[in-house]
């Protein structure tokens, strides 16, 4: 089945420092990758989309220079929390959907931001 | 708008009982519907999904019928076990442009011996 990693698995940072979150689709291409935000026994949040090789579409509230997002190939997206505050900390969770199956996302097992 | 509506839980339930979590949903079109399920510390998995009315997903001994008059998708099993402990996601989607995914809150199921 189509797998999705996220790297690292969880992060403690200090206040101020920028942390990188990568989502890889392993074994198919995705077209469009999606970064989600989890807070505790809460649904997820839907932060942005992003494409292969264009600007993510950013989810209203969401600042775009806040949470950096690249999709630089098929296989690689990555978040950049930028200059992260105690209020950062959350689950964050990406998802890949295929290029021939548009409506099924696979999800990555989610990166778990402390803040200190 | 578009939205996906919920059974607060959790849910508790021995072994071997019934299990419904209830879905419903207000859209602007028609849209395909998923049950994700998310085990204690890990990444959400597609459990089921029907993308047209009267559908019936199923996978694992879990069903759900897509109901257009009631607008419901609600998810159940005959007899749960307690390794089925987690939280379940209803979601929608439409066909085309990004596919964005719509939430429900969450239902947590805790399946007791």
């Amino acid at each position: 089945g189509a797998v999705v990693s996220q790297h690292p698995s969880r992060v403690i940072c200090k206040s101020g420092t920028s942390v990188k979150i990568e989502c890889r689709s392993l074994d198919f291409q995705a077209t469009t990758m999606f970064w989600y935000r989890q807070f505790p026994k809460k649904s997820l949040m839907l932060m942005a989309t992003s494409n292969e090789g264009s600007k993510a579409t950013y989810e209203q509230g969401v600042e775009k220079d806040k949470f950096l997002i690249n999709h630089a190939s098929l296989t690689l997206s990555t978040l950049t929390v930028t200059s992260a505050h105690p209020e950062d900390s959350s689950f964050y969770i990406c998802s890949a959907r295929e290029m021939t199956r548009r409506e099924t996302q696979y999800f990555g097992p989610g990166t778990r931001l402390l803040v200190l | 708008g578009n939205s996906v509506t919920q059974m607060e839980g959790p849910v508790t339930l021995s072994e071997e009982a019934f299990l419904t979590i209830n879905c419903t949903y207000t859209a602007t079109g028609y849209p395909s519907l998923f049950w994700y399920v998310q085990y204690p510390g890990e990444g959400l998995q597609l459990l089921l999904k029907a993308t047209k009315a009267d559908d019936k997903g199923s996978n694992k001994g879990f069903e759900a019928t897509y109901r257009k008059e009631t607008t419901s998708f609600h998810l159940e099993k005959g007899s749960v076990q307690v390794s089925d402990s987690a939280v379940y996601f209803c979601a929608l989607t439409f066909s085309g442009g990004y596919n964005k995914l719509i939430f429900g809150a969450g239902t947590r199921l805790a399946v007791h011996p």
